[in-house]
């Protein structure tokens, strides 16, 4: 079963440029989530999405936008990247918002030069 | 201040004996999770254990354990009888009900090397 898969796996992107991290799952889960984690540190929260059509601002949100246009596709765009946004990605989802369980994505390695 | 607390960065453990990996927490919502992910040097998030503030009993999935302390709050997690595979970044993490989305706030993690 594939779950949650990201794309790309890594990328080197020069500061300035705009980029999309994709993230798709096949279970139908409801919640969906942007987390990065920055060498060395835990997770922090970009944005969510409670439900397809709705997202919300988590913890570290500036530089990053999400859409949520259908159960299973949750894209985060950079618009215009900077080196502080050289981090691990990772995607997550849930079956609901108020269910415990998160499950994570691969990750994407982005550098920001 | 930080909600998640993982004081010890790096732990040995020799393999076939258990480990603890300490978790101090801080909130004030009446109703919240505690989560364990491991972290391997591939990379991914692997979901360990739970345990919700109300649950009366500890938390157990195979070899892993959660020592869940309410009035400490602490949630350690023990694993038994390690194997070489526990190797790994072990993160502690909680979610607050009242917070938005549903999100869950990390330690800074524990590096866990299991030694043959």
């Amino acid at each position: 079963t594939a779950g949650i898969t990201q794309a790309p796996t890594s990328q080197i992107l020069a500061a300035g440029r705009s980029m999309t991290l994709r993230c798709t799952q096949d279970m139908r889960h409801n919640a969906m989530y942007w987390y990065r984690q920055d060498l060395g540190l835990g997770l922090r929260l970009i944005h969510y999405s409670n439900t397809a059509g709705t997202t919300g601002k988590g913890e570290v949100p500036d530089g990053y936008s999400v859409s949520r246009a259908n159960t299973d596709d949750f894209p985060l765009t950079l618009a215009s990247a900077v080196p502080s946004q050289t981090s691990v990605y990772f995607c997550a989802s849930s079956p609901s918002p108020t269910t415990d369980t998160q499950y994570f994505g691969p990750g994407t390695r982005l550098t920001v030069l | 201040a930080q909600k998640i607390t993982q004081t010890q960065p790096g732990m040995f453990v020799q393999e076939k004996e258990a480990v603890t990996l300490d978790c101090t927490y801080d909130t004030s919502d009446p109703s919240y999770g505690l989560f364990w992910y491991k972290q391997p040097s591939s990379g991914e998030m692997i979901f360990l254990i739970y345990q919700g503030s109300y649950d009366q009993q500890n938390a157990t999935e195979g070899r892993y354990s959660l020592n869940f302390q309410k009035a400490r709050k602490s949630a350690n997690l023990v694993i038994s009888a390690s194997q070489l595979g526990d190797s790994a970044m072990y993160f502690c993490a909680m979610r607050e009900v009242n917070n938005a989305g549903n999100m869950l706030t990390f330690g800074g993690g524990t590096r866990l090397m299991v030694k043959p």
